[in-house]
């Protein structure tokens, strides 16, 4: 789903690094989201945001921060990545209806 | 996530054959349903949801059935093809529309 876009989508980085993931949607959704995909742990939410001034922790949020810069971008940083932060990153959108679309992901390596 | 427990871990199907995926749910405020198709390299997809307010809805070979009194729900595939062969994710969103996963179910269908 070109709507939704996430940059980079391959990233190698070392332990103590900050980095940022970013992503923008062109759907016209109020709501946005980031997950971490894990094997065998499914998706599991880190922040959500229901508007651009809406910021929400999900469930694993710690060592995450994220900005909401416009409705249409939401990204996430890690302040000081570590090896265990290692994952499959996905941002989504949706409206008030629930259906959420995803983005294509970013493979986040920690070295 | 762990209030969704999704069973079993992987189902291997022979082709033609029928795929049943379960999943229990505990927040009794739960009122939307969506099961999310991933492809190997892929971002998660809805292929079918259901509302708290219906029992089953089908399409095509997919069908999803929901009990709320037991807080379950189930997938179903029939006459399996080998480009059914995915992980499949359940989920249960809160009123809020924040979505809770399911841990995933390796399909392999084999010819």
């Amino acid at each position: 789903d070109a709507d939704v876009t996430q940059t980079p989508r391959n990233r190698i980085t070392k332990t103590g690094k900050r980095i940022m993931l970013e992503c923008s949607q062109t759907k016209g959704h109020d709501r946005m989201y980031w997950y971490r995909q894990d094997p065998g742990l499914g998706l599991r939410l880190i922040y959500y945001s229901f508007d651009v001034k809406d910021i929400n922790k999900g469930e694993i949020s710690d060592g995450y921060s994220v900005s909401r810069q416009a409705q249409a971008k939401f990204s996430l940083s890690l302040e000081s990545a570590i090896p265990n932060q290692t994952a499959l990153y996905f941002c989504a959108t949706s409206d008030r209806g629930h259906e959420q679309y995803f983005g294509p992901g970013t493979r986040l390596t920690v070295t | 996530g762990e209030n969704v427990e999704q069973h079993p871990s992987t189902l291997s199907v022979q082709e033609g054959d029928s795929a049943v995926i379960k999943c229990t749910y505990s927040d009794s405020a739960s009122n939307y349903f969506p099961w999310y198709k991933q492809e190997l390299g892929k971002r998660p997809q809805l292929i079918i949801d259901i509302r708290s307010n219906v029992g089953e809805k089908k399409d095509q070979r997919i069908a999803v059935t929901l009990n709320k009194t037991a807080k379950h729900f189930s997938l179903h595939i029939t006459e399996t093809q080998p480009e059914d062969s995915a992980v499949y994710f359940c989920a249960e969103t809160d009123s809020w529309g924040k979505l809770q996963f399911g841990a995933g179910t390796q399909v392999v269908v084999t010819p």
